[in-house]
């Protein structure tokens, strides 16, 4: 099992750009969560889809943030425009049933 | 809401010795709680989890147990190494199971040699 792929593992864009982070959950896994990482707040749930559909997106912070999951094997999280206090590591995690969730390695957003 | 509260590090031990990371919670129902281990430049993997009062749960020699009377879930380790340096993350799931995850703010260990 290659586990949760997110890609990229890196990016550095320019604030006012679009930026768009992709996220392949396990195989069989019917829940998918995306997690900002930052000093100051640590880890925060943005947005989670059970099935496909967004469940709970209370966490996505701004207008500038969207998440999509089109089907079982992708999710994407799209910020446009952004800032550079949207610097962050961005995971994306999947789990099946009542289990805990598994995570992927994370992509280091820069803002510049 | 709920929330977790972790003891704040950096927490900079010698090699073989005695580990704790206190980790309180604050939640309504019977979450189930977590420890996960992010070492540098990686993801979060989880190193234990316990479901209900009284649990134990153990993994490459750390253990914590949850205590409900207390609402704790402290990490110990007997004897830690070097390669046990990393950032621990204690974690509850509501009892909602919808498997989302409370963090605390994480406590950054090293261990020295």
């Amino acid at each position: 099992d290659a586990g949760v792929i997110q890609s990229p593992r890196h990016e550095v864009t320019e604030m006012g750009q679009e930026v768009t982070l992709r996220c392949k959950p396990i195989s069989g896994h019917n829940s998918l969560f995306w997690y900002r990482q930052t000093m100051m707040r640590g880890l925060e749930l943005l947005i989670y889809f059970n099935n496909n559909v967004p469940i709970d997106d209370s966490g996505m912070p701004e207008d500038r943030f969207s998440a999509k999951m089109p089907n079982a094997s992708f999710s994407t999280l799209k910020i446009q425009p952004s800032e550079p206090r949207d610097s962050a590591v961005y995971f994306c995690a999947s789990l099946v049933g009542a289990k805990f969730p598994f995570f992927g390695q994370g992509t280091r957003l820069t803002v510049v | 809401g709920d929330s977790v509260t972790q003891m704040e590090g950096p927490v900079t031990l010698s090699e073989e010795a005695f580990l704790t990371i206190n980790c309180t919670y604050t939640a309504t129902g019977y979450p189930s709680l977590f420890w996960y281990v992010q070492y540098p430049g990686e993801g979060l993997q989880l190193l234990l989890k316990a479901t209900k009062a009284d649990d134990k749960g153990s993994n490459k020699g750390f253990e914590a147990t949850y205590r409900k009377e207390t609402t704790s879930f402290h990490l110990e380790k007997g004897s830690v190494q070097v390669s046990d340096s990393a950032v621990y993350f204690c974690a509850l799931s509501g009892s909602s199971n919808t498997g989302k995850l409370i963090f605390g703010q994480g406590t950054t260990l090293q261990v020295k040699p």
